[in-house]
């Protein structure tokens, strides 16, 4: 089985400042990984994913994510956040073959002026 | 942008009652998910759906839950006999293939509360 692990469950951080949300996953298969956000009444909206390659992914809105295969993580990073970014952002995992997506319990960032 | 439309937003029923929530998948996407997020816990797969069958479900899919897509546009989750436990948001997912590649793109969600 799979489980994905985020260790923060609120990051505050000031406008402009750089933000790291962590993720780190198990499991006994390779895994393909996701970043998710939710804006306030919306539904999940994704990021980036990772498949294959490359182990730095680019997503939308600047945001960027590092797979370490060793270190079994996936953590998520923007270097300059806007109040825009206020959300909760969801980390998952999907093993090849399956169709459910498996979650960590999310991160509630918060961007302070 | 085409988006998962989901309704009611906010669901009170009383324990014991049955309730339909209902999702209005993106219009040429094929394959349809139900996923819950009781408060304060992860979201979890509940099941998901293909060419009228359920293709994958979760050991919290019991025969409490059903699923149906009725017509041409909308997918529904019944809960029969609903339980206090069943208080929860429920995201209602499609998207257009089912490999594991494939983003699937998720509806704002219906809170329901058991009372």
């Amino acid at each position: 089985a799979q489980s994905v692990t985020q260790l923060d469950s609120q990051v505050p951080v000031f406008e402009e400042a750089p933000v790291e949300l962590r993720c780190n996953y198990s499991s006994s298969v390779s895994v393909y990984l996701f970043w998710y956000v939710q804006y306030p009444n919306q539904g999940l909206q994704l990021l980036l994913k990772y498949l294959s390659g490359s182990t730095l992914v680019k997503g939308i809105n600047g945001f960027e994510a590092e797979f370490n295969k060793s270190q079994t993580s996936f953590h998520l990073r923007k270097p300059s956040v806007h109040i825009s970014d206020t959300a909760e952002y969801f980390c998952a995992v999907r093993v090849p073959g399956a169709q459910k997506l498996v979650f960590g319990q999310g991160t509630r960032l918060t961007i302070n002026p | 942008e085409p988006e998962v439309t989901q309704t009611p937003s906010h669901q009170v029923t009383q324990m014991g009652q049955e309730v339909i929530l209902r999702c209005v998948p993106i219009s040429n996407h094929l394959y349809f998910y139900w996923y819950r997020q009781i408060l304060g816990q992860k979201v979890e797969f509940l099941v998901s759906f293909y060419n009228n069958e359920i293709s994958e479900k979760s050991e919290i899919f019991d025969d409490q839950f059903s699923v149906e897509r009725p017509d041409g546009s909308n997918f529904t989750l019944k809960i029969r006999s609903t339980k206090l436990e069943d208080s929860a948001m429920y995201f209602c997912a499609s998207s257009a293939l089912a490999g594991s590649t494939d983003t699937q793109y998720f509806g704002p969600g219906t809170r329901l509360t058991v009372l």
